[in-house]
């Protein structure tokens, strides 16, 4: 099966900064690509999905970039709201499979 | 507006089963695949089980094959999982979680999750 790795596993920012977050797939996943974000006790929220295209509502301070095997997920100005943790997730065959996670804090 | 609510969980012994619903409403449930999605206490998220859209197919996650089964109602706009011999490593928060698109798809809506403690 196709794991997926995610970096940094935690990283501390400050408002206004740029975020990246990277996930690598041990295997071509094309751009089949999820992007989630998960705040404490609640459920995840899709932000991006297909690597780079943005969910309805999602504020376009996040972006995404990759395919094959290396993908990105940018938050060109952290905001207050932007804490939690990142997850990325494959989507081209099952099993699905999620990143270990990636937690932003402000 | 999309609304996934999941019920069934509780507190069970090892070796157990237990049967979890989703009661879906505010989209066109039988046109949808459906999966389950658990996190365990303190930890990432992790994918267990997926069903097409008419319940034709099923697919599970290696740790759960043989043991849990994921099913259905159209009629009922309802998903279950159906969780037999249950294990330490099964306690979670259990979601049920709609498929974006054309399966396997991204998970658009998430519900808000159904606790499942093993333990004796």
């Amino acid at each position: 099966d196709i794991q997926m790795t995610q970096s940094p596993s935690t990283l501390s920012a400050s408002v206004g900064d740029r975020v990246t977050i990277t996930c690598r797939a041990s295997q071509e996943i094309s751009s089949w690509l999820a992007w989630y974000q998960q705040k404490p006790g609640k459920a995840p929220k899709l932000l991006l999905y297909e690597a780079f295209r943005l969910q309805n509502g999602v504020p376009s301070r996040f972006s995404g970039s990759g395919s094959g095997t290396e993908f990105t997920l940018t938050i060109s100005s952290l905001q207050p709201d932007d804490f939690g943790t990142y997850y990325c997730q494959k989507y081209n065959r099952y099993p699905l499979t999620f990143g270990g996670g990636t937690t932003v804090e402000i | 507006q999309v609304f996934l609510v999941e019920s069934g969980g509780g507190v069970v012994q090892p070796g157990r089963s237990l049967r979890l619903s989703c009661a879906a409403s505010g989209f066109t449930f039988s046109r949808y695949a459906m999966n389950w999605v658990r996190q365990a206490p303190g930890k990432g998220l992790d994918w267990v089980a997926a069903v097409s859209s008419d319940g034709s197919s099923e697919f599970y996650t290696d740790s759960v094959k043989g043991r849990f089964s994921i099913s259905r109602d159209n009629s009922e706009n309802t998903l279950y999982l159906h969780m037999n011999s249950l294990r330490g490593d099964d306690t979670a928060v259990y979601y049920c979680v709609r498929d974006g698109g054309i399966a396997p798809s991204r998970s658009d809506y998430w519900g808000q999750g159904t606790l499942v403690t093993v333990s004796s």
